[in-house]
């Protein structure tokens, strides 16, 4: 089984819905992040959580929330989504005892009509 | 700054060796890593440097000199499933230490 989860894998919707992207691992890691990767532009990142309690912002933060509801999970959420947002979303976590390496989730590919 | 330069794009023939490199301009450098992904697919771990040299694993090597800002990754006896962007990440001490990722370089490598 896969240490790190997504889902869905792919969501197609429309301008305005609300979506939730879901992230679960059993990597058993503290740290967890949620990136986009668009074409060209490489991965960047959205939000991290270094524990329950942690929320941060990243470089790309406007127009998403997220919640870190338990060790495992972390959701990024698009209130009402938009046409830019179409992009690769990957969830990974890090284990902060060692050289912090990142473990990514397979992807959720997103369009937004 | 963290600026972070890869080239787009590199063609290479199976089983030659092929060197992508990659600089980055920043204060505080704690650590390079190189990611492969695969189209479509979520990119995975293959080496990290934080000292100066050559760290071999097999086919691929990675290289960091920290004066310079360069770091490269060398793949020798290339093979068609090496075909895969390759992605610079640039960890800070300080803050957060959450790396930065380059652009990512596309290698494609022909018969």
């Amino acid at each position: 089984d896969a240490d790190v989860t997504q889902t869905p894998r792919n969501r197609i919707t429309k301008t305005g819905k609300r979506i939730m992207l879901e992230c679960s691992q059993t990597k058993g890691h503290d740290r967890m992040y949620w990136y986009r990767q668009d074409p060209g532009l490489g991965l960047r990142l959205i939000y991290y959580s270094f524990d329950v309690k942690d929320i941060n912002k990243g470089e790309i933060s406007d127009g998403y929330s997220v919640s870190r509801q338990a060790q495992a999970k972390f959701s990024l959420s698009l209130e009402s989504a938009i046409p830019n947002q179409t992009a690769l979303y990957f969830c990974a976590t890090s284990d902060d005892r060692s050289t912090d390496t990142q473990y990514f989730g397979p992807g959720t590919r997103l369009t937004v009509l | 700054g963290q600026n972070i330069d890869q080239p787009t794009e590199m063609t290479a023939t199976e089983g030659a060796i092929v060197q992508i490199n990659c600089t980055y301009q920043t204060s505080g450098f704690n650590g390079l890593f190189w990611y492969q992904q695969h189209a479509g697919e979520a990119p995975t771990f293959l080496s990290y440097n934080v000292l100066d040299g050559l760290e071999e694993k097999g086919r691929f090597s990675s290289f960091l000199s920290r004066s310079k800002g360069y770091s490269y990754l060398l793949l020798k006896e290339l093979q068609m499933k090496d075909s895969a962007s390759y992605l610079c990440a640039v960890r800070l001490s300080g803050g957060s230490y959450i790396p930065t990722f380059g652009r990512g370089t596309s290698l494609i490598v022909h018969p």
